[in-house]
């Protein structure tokens, strides 16, 4: 079992819609959690980071902690098509694991 | 302010070839990774160094060593390539584990292909 787990999608969208993504974790000693966001050819780049249980929003993003649960998620609102991205979940325990990656795509 | 520099951006190597790829940083942060990236799978850790003079593996290590040449610098060397290690090559960098620093900051990435 990977020690970070994404639905790998795609997950198709409308534009405007709320787009949610998911993660889950299998560590329970993980106390960071990270969101990025990677465009096709290109590095990621942190979108989100959270460490507490609960909600924590930056603008049209809001990300979701239950460490109980060992769930992660990330909210797009209005989503966008320039939102059409993989987005990839990581958890920080000794080392930084990243999920396989949920591929987002927006339509109009 | 460059960031986490890669070297080379692209390279094509034989079988049994032997090759490093230079990944060096800029912003005096402690931990240093090598991720490769391959379609479907995510980013899968090859070695993490969590300060100078630190490595450890990761979770894909087998026919790859590393290198913590300085705060700056961390090395991945491939011995003798495969057709299995044809991916992505991510480096990068981030203040470390102990202050529980969120920003990892990613190399532009090395596309590898053996033949």
């Amino acid at each position: 079992q990977k020690e970070v787990e994404q639905n790998s999608g795609p997950l198709s969208v409308p534009e405007g819609a709320i787009a949610s993504l998911n993660c889950t974790y299998s560590d329970r000693g993980s106390q960071s959690f990270f969101w990025y966001r990677q465009y096709s050819g290109k590095s990621p780049e942190l979108i989100m980071f959270i460490y507490s249980n609960g909600d924590k929003e930056d603008g049209r993003f809001t990300a979701q902690l239950n460490k109980a649960s060992q769930y992660v998620s990330l909210l797009i609102r209005d989503s966008q098509p320039s939102d059409s991205a993989t987005y990839l979940c990581a958890a920080d325990t000794d080392k930084l694991i990243f999920g396989t990656g949920t591929r987002l795509q927006v339509f109009p | 302010n460059a960031g986490v520099t890669q070297t080379p951006k692209f390279q094509v190597l034989k079988t049994g070839q032997s090759m490093t790829l230079q990944c060096a940083q800029d912003m005096n942060h402690n931990s240093m990774y090598w991720y490769r990236q391959d379609p479907g799978m995510g980013l899968r850790l090859i070695y993490y160094s969590a300060s100078e003079g630190t490595t450890d593996k990761g979770e894909v290590p087998n026919g790859y060593n590393v290198s913590r040449l300085n705060k700056r610098e961390f090395s991945l060397r491939l011995e003798s390539a495969a057709p299995s290690q044809t991916s992505v090559y991510f480096c990068a960098s981030s203040e470390g584990i102990i202050d529980r620093t969120p920003w990892a900051f990613f190399g532009q990435g090395t596309r590898l292909t053996v033949v």
